[in-house]
């Protein structure tokens, strides 16, 4: 049984650059959340979608990052230019949700990426 | 919004002994409170949540409280094993309108041989 998978686990970029993370959630689950871990910041929810569409985003920081969710199966975070202060790392879980209280149902975590931005 | 606190940041316990950690949280609205363990290089892992409408649930060595009135939950974890080194975190969400699952700062717990 896949769980959920994250690309990539490993991603050293210098400031200013794109950065795309990738998640890919578990089949037949249709809510996906990202999140960012940090020593001083803890886990902190990003955004995250139910049915493919995004719920809320008020945890994004800033216009710099931004998520889609195409389909059912893949989602991206992106952070176009990169900042120092974005090295972390991000996590995407996703559960299944029938009622569209995603928060309620069980979130499933992948290993996720460290991303450090010189 | 939700606002969830943690103590201790660390624990150090004897193996075979109990480790406790407890957490408070803002909103009396919140109804799901659970526990994830997190190892290193890994993302946490759900090991017991508890819903607002029971006082306590127990799987095997892992053990949660919920103290509705008092707004606070505790994980009990006894008997603990050299494995059980790990960070743990408790979350809550649940109030319509804001669904969304804050977490703890997170506990460092270590067994000692």
């Amino acid at each position: 049984d896949a769980g959920v998978i994250q690309s990539p686990r490993h991603e050293v970029t210098e400031m200013g650059q794109e950065v795309t993370l990738r998640c890919k959630p578990i089949s037949g689950h249709n809510s996906l959340f990202w999140y960012r871990q940090t020593m001083m910041r803890g886990l902190e929810l990003l955004i995250y979608f139910n049915n493919n569409v995004p719920i809320d985003d008020s945890g994004m920081p800033e216009d710099r990052f931004s998520a889609k969710m195409p389909n059912a199966s893949f989602s991206t975070l992106k952070i176009q230019p990169s900042e120092p202060r974005d090295s972390a790392v991000y996590f995407c879980a996703s559960s299944l949700d029938p009622f569209g209280r995603a928060s309620l149902q069980t979130q499933y975590f992948g290993p996720g990426t460290r991303l450090l931005v010189l | 919004g939700e606002n969830v606190e943690q103590h201790p940041s660390t624990l150090s316990v004897q193996e075979g002994d109990s480790a406790v950690i407890k957490c408070t949280y803002s909103d009396s609205a919140s109804n799901y409170f659970p526990w994830y363990k997190q190892e290193l290089g890994k993302g946490p892992q759900l090991i017991i949540d508890i819903r607002s409408n029971v006082g306590e649930k127990k799987d095997q060595r892992i053990a949660v409280t919920l103290n509705k009135t008092a707004k606070h939950f505790s994980l009990h974890i006894t008997e603990t094993q050299p494995e059980d080194s790990a960070v743990y975190f408790c979350a809550a969400s649940g109030t319509f309108g804001n669904e969304k699952l804050t977490f703890g700062t997170g506990t460092r717990l270590t067994i000692i041989p």
